[in-house]
């Protein structure tokens, strides 16, 4: 079954601080992966998006990284803000534009 | 620029009533998602519409039916509705094998 598995589920660090989240995948056949941050009752916002051949991207203080080989993918968060505290959604997409979830970090920025 | 717009933002039905939802995708996407999200789960796919043809059916109830309109917005018809129905539903919208750019979505709360 295609599966898309992050962590930590949730996670606490000061403002200023650096984290990374973790992305584990099963989706075949791979398309592309999508690192989405979701504000609470808000649709998620696209922060990357990575296809087979490229193992990182940037986006301001986000960078994400990609191992197809080992089928994983973390975000990294610089100098962490307290909007930066959100949903973050590892989505990778199974051939043409099926989505495939993964169950999102909780992230808490506390001042 | 242009969103996704959804409407209405909030809805309060009773069960076994109907409620339909709109979604309003960036102009010129030909492609129109909807998603529902429950209470702490990842969004779950129920449908698609490419070119107002329904193009990938996921984990839509038989109860719910939607459709894409010449101007390419989109209505999801819920009926007989449930308690479980009460989720956050999604509506989200790509050019082609552009990423999905969602909706802040319809909250539906069933009583």
């Amino acid at each position: 079954k295609n599966q898309v598995e992050q962590s930590p589920q949730s996670l606490i660090i000061l403002e200023g601080k650096n984290c990374t989240l973790q992305c584990n995948y099963t989706v075949s056949p791979f398309s592309n992966l999508r690192w989405y941050k979701q504000d609470t009752g808000r649709g998620p916002v696209s922060l990357t998006i990575m296809t087979f051949s490229e193992n990182t991207k940037s986006n301001g203080r986000y960078t994400a990284t990609l191992d197809a080989d080992t089928k994983q993918s973390s975000l990294h968060i610089t100098a962490s803000q307290l909007s930066d505290s959100a949903s973050y959604i590892c989505v990778v997409s199974e051939g043409f534009q099926k989505l495939v979830f993964g169950t999102g970090t909780r992230l808490l920025v506390s001042p | 620029a242009a969103g996704v717009i959804q409407s209405p933002r909030h809805l309060i039905k009773e069960k076994r009533e109907t409620a339909t939802l709109k979604c309003y995708p960036i102009p010129r996407h030909d492609t129109v998602y909807w998603y529902q999200q429950g209470p702490g789960q990842d969004p779950q796919f129920l449908i698609s519409f490419y070119e107002k043809m329904q193009s990938d059916k996921g984990s839509i109830p038989d109860r719910f039916s939607a459709q894409q309109f010449s101007d390419y917005h989109s209505e999801l018809n819920m009926s007989s509705l449930e308690l479980g129905d009460s989720a956050l539903y999604f509506c989200a919208s790509s050019l082609g094998s552009q990423p999905q750019h969602f909706g802040d979505g319809t909250r539906l709360s069933i009583l």
